[in-house]
């Protein structure tokens, strides 16, 4: 089955204490990105990756890390968590193509519920 | 740097009636990808309908269909014949040439009575 799975669904942590939220996709897909959604803000870009050893910031970066090495996975580490940092994560991919683009948009994963204490 | 609106945090509407949910965007761009997104309580984001600005026809997928008026910068979608597992969040989404991005809404939870 086509899919992107993220890991781990739910994730309670204490502040400063690194953690990485995995992401690994099945579709051969280039493009992968990194979204936290917050209530009332809709979802925000964290990271994007175009292709492997390819990552650029969105429009949160600070307090993220990304690394993109193999094409199918892209972690988001977070080094050094606080509580601002509590939210529902997602993981997206796509193919690089305008067809692809219009008429897929992105494949999320299931999100992932961090918080921050 | 492109935004997008949604003025209807909250909307209800009855079983097997019409609803239609606001969203308004600005760019600056002349070509882009509009989008919906449906989020179950589950928290899947469910890609609902699409539509190309440089079409001036407006999308349609069963019981969902758009108003795109490209002057107005205005993407309202409409959902006929309501049904129970319409009950979600969803979100507007835009998308320029470059795909590097989808910009969201804040989102509209509706809610479908029995």
């Amino acid at each position: 089955e086509a899919q992107v799975t993220q890991n781990p669904r739910y994730l309670i942590t204490v502040t400063g204490k690194k953690l990485t939220v995995t992401c690994s996709q099945n579709m051969n897909h280039e493009y992968m990105s990194w979204y936290r959604q917050d209530p009332g803000l809709g979802l925000r870009q964290i990271y994007y990756s175009m292709n492997v050893e390819v990552t650029d910031k969105g429009d949160v970066p600070e307090g993220y890390k990304v690394s993109r090495k193999e094409k199918r996975n892209f972690p988001l580490i977070l080094e050094s968590p606080s509580p601002n940092q509590t939210s529902l994560y997602f993981c997206a991919s796509s193919f690089y193509s305008r067809d692809s683009l219009a008429n897929y948009g992105y494949t999320f994963g299931s999100g992932t519920r961090l918080t921050v204490v | 740097a492109q935004t997008v609106t949604q003025s209807q945090p909250e909307m209800s509407v009855q079983e097997a009636e019409t609803v239609t949910l606001s969203c308004t965007y600005d760019t600056s761009e002349n070509n882009y990808y509009l989008f919906w997104y449906k989020q179950p309580p589950s928290r899947q984001m469910i890609l609902v309908i699409r539509q190309e600005a440089y079409k001036q026809q407006n999308a349609t997928e069963n019981r969902f269909s758009v108003n795109f008026q490209k002057a107005a910068k205005s993407f309202s979608l409409k959902i006929s014949d309501s049904q129970l597992g319409d009950t979600a969040m969803y979100f507007c989404a835009f998308m320029s040439n470059a795909g590097n991005m989808l910009t969201f809404g804040g989102g509209t939870r509706l809610m479908v009575k029995p």
